[in-house]
Parts: structure tokens; C-alpha cells; sequence
């Protein structure tokens, strides 16, 4: 079946450090959606992702989907403690399928 | 406020209880989603239904048994759990269901059980 791997699984910035999580499909993915979940919340929809090659930017958060349509990452500028929280990727044909996560600490 | 309301927050239960996960979404949209989130594991999706109907069960065990009586509404029914099955249970809802392009899912805040 489809996976999606993302690395790292945790990741620890000094605040104004920059950060990136990349996570890669065993396939190829029609879409590719992150999302957002804070200590103790719920995940949170940030952006999607539809066209090879796309980059989109949201303030400091730059996303990019491949040009085979099976990886992608985001890349944070000069973290805040705000970012904390673990970033998910998620993707598929049918069904999204979500990555592992990668957890950011950032230290002030 | 996330236009998903999951019902309990926390729940307790005994491995031969029955009880119910409850989830309603005030969106319009017209799917839903159990997801179950385990301690260092993705997101597991369970269950996906579209415009009421069952769409996609993971392989899921038969001690969960979902219900989806409108296109607002998602129950969980739970029996004969067992401590494994402890997880934050996760209800989403999106535009779209079962295509290519789901939409961004919106997530409630989760029922977080507990399998004594």
C-alpha cells in the first residue's frame, strides 16, 4: 500500500533558527496537504498542494511539491515559538495518507 | 471553535464496556472521517463516509463499529476494547469524499480514550 515518509521525526531550533521537514511518497501523489497540531490540539489544515513543481509561501512558511509529485517539504524562516507543534504531510490518490510527523521544539 | 464537535473529550472504559464516540460537524460538508492517532504513529485512518455512505474501513477490527445516520453525524460505537485500542480518536470532515482531491480536512479536538 501507499506510504508516507517524513523526516526528521524530531527537530529542535533556537528561535530565529531555520526549519525544514521533508516527506517523500512511495508513489505518485495527486495531491500532497500539511497540516498543523499543537501540544494537545487537533491537526490544523495549512495548505495543499496540487501541481508539480508548486511552491507556495504563507509568512515565513514555504512549501514545495516535486517535480515527480512524490516528495515535498516546508521550510520555516527564522522560527518563533509559535511554530512549535508537529507538522504532518499527508497525500494519496483515494484517501489521504499522513506522514509520521516531524515534532519542532523551539527554544527561546 | 472548529465546526467538528467530538463528544466526550476523555473517556475511561473497561474492556467489556460498550459505549459511543459521538462527532458532528456544522460545515455542510459532505464527509467524515474516524481517524485514530496512537502515541509516536501516523494518523490511522479508519473509517471515510460519503454523503452517508461507508466509503473506505481500513481493515479496521469489528469492536469498532461506525455509524453515519446523516451527513452531519458520526458515532463510533465501542466493545470489547482492548488496552491497545487506547488512542485520541480523531472525527474530520471534508467537502468531498472518496475522489482524488478530498479537500482540507477539518479535524475535531478529539476523543481521547482510555482502555482499562
Amino acid at each position: 500500500g501507499q506510504q508516507v515518509m517524513q523526516i526528521p521525526q524530531y527537530q529542535h531550533v533556537q528561535e530565529g533558527e531555520d526549519f525544514t521537514t521533508y516527506c517523500n511518497s512511495s508513489t505518485t501523489l495527486s495531491n500532497i496537504q500539511w497540516y498543523k497540531q499543537r501540544p494537545g490540539g487537533h491537526p490544523v489544515f495549512l495548505i495543499q498542494l496540487v501541481k508539480s513543481g508548486e511552491v507556495k509561501k504563507q509568512k515565513r512558511l514555504t512549501f514545495q511539491f516535486g517535480e515527480a509529485k512524490k516528495n515535498s517539504s516546508l521550510h520555516i524562516t527564522a522560527t518563533q515559538t509559535t511554530d512549535v507543534g508537529t507538522y504532518f504531510c499527508a497525500g494519496g490518490i483515494r484517501q489521504l495518507t499522513f506522514g509520521s510527523g516531524t515534532q519542532l521544539t523551539v527554544l527561546p | 471553535e472548529t465546526g467538528v464537535t467530538q463528544t466526550p473529550r476523555h473517556l475511561v472504559m473497561g474492556m467489556t464496556n460498550k459505549k459511543s464516540l459521538k462527532c458532528e460537524q456544522h460545515l455542510g460538508h459532505n464527509a467524515m472521517y474516524w481517524y485514530k492517532q496512537s502515541a509516536k504513529k501516523p494518523l490511522e485512518l479508519m473509517f471515510v463516509y460519503n454523503f452517508k455512505e461507508q466509503t473506505e474501513n481500513n481493515s479496521v477490527p469489528s469492536r469498532f463499529s461506525p455509524e453515519c445516520p446523516n451527513s452531519s453525524h458520526l458515532f463510533l460505537h465501542l466493545h470489547t476494547l482492548q488496552p491497545e485500542d487506547s488512542a485520541l480518536y480523531l472525527c474530520a470532515s471534508s467537502q468531498y469524499g472518496g475522489r482524488p482531491n478530498t479537500g482540507e480536512l477539518f479535524f475535531g479536538e478529539g476523543s481521547r480514550l482510555t482502555v482499562l
